[in-house]
């Protein structure tokens, strides 16, 4: 079991640009979540799927995010274009059977925008 | 609306003592209660869980926690605390049953341990 990756594990970006981070969750695992991590906010979940389908954005803090799951082994987090208090610690965690499971969580991402 | 409350953001204990971080959490029904460790520059990773039956919970590395519904809390204690624990522990309600999506963390307490 390599557990959930996640790649890059550092981004710096000028704002303004596009980001994309990347996860494979565990493997037979049917949830994924994407959460970001700040001082200030702590952690907060931004989405999660379901087989492959969305099923709670309402954590994503505006258009410029975005996500998706094209199959089950991968989904990505798109921000564009991007701004200085994009970040953050970006996790990406896999459960089986949603709440009443454990999260599995990667190693994350920290973004930085200029 | 759930929420959970970890009113230490940092503790200091010096190795072989004992260890208890405090959790409170705010949920209507029987929660699902979580114990999180992340070590600098990892993910989380559980300690332990709450779903139901007994009230004191093991977990890894020697940690246990107890949940009194009677004073909405979880608190995570450990006997004698080692140089390796020092990391930051977050506490986790969830609505459970695998559709209400949202596992709410607290801020996190940040643990240093003196040698």
């Amino acid at each position: 079991d390599a557990g959930v990756i996640q790649s890059p594990r550092h981004e710096v970006t000028e704002m303004g640009q596009e980001v994309t981070l990347r996860c494979k969750p565990i493997s037979g695992h049917d949830y994924l979540f994407w959460y970001r991590q700040t001082m200030m906010r702590g952690l907060e979940l931004l989405i999660y799927f379901n087989n492959n389908v969305p099923i709670d954005d309402s954590g994503m803090p505006e258009d410029r995010f975005s996500a998706k799951m094209p199959n089950a082994s991968f989904s990505t987090l798109k921000i564009q274009p991007s701004e200085p208090r994009d970040s953050a610690v970006y996790f990406c965690a896999s459960s089986l059977r949603g709440l009443s499971a454990v999260l599995h969580f990667g190693n994350g991402t920290r973004l930085t925008v200029t | 609306a759930q929420s959970v409350t970890q009113p230490d953001i940092h503790i200091t204990v010096s190795e072989g003592a004992s260890l208890e971080l405090r959790c409170n959490y705010s949920y209507g029904a029987t929660p699902y209660l979580f114990w999180y460790v992340q070590s600098p520059g990892q993910g989380l990773q559980l300690l332990l869980k709450y779903f139901s039956g007994d009230t004191l919970v093991q977990g890894i590395k020697g940690f246990e926690a107890e949940f009194k519904r009677s004073q909405s809390s979880f608190n995570l204690r450990k006997p004698s605390v080692h140089w390796s624990d020092a990391a930051e522990y977050f506490c986790a309600v969830g609505a459970g049953g695998g559709s209400q999506g949202n596992l709410i963390f607290g801020k996190g307490t940040k643990l240093s341990v003196k040698p």
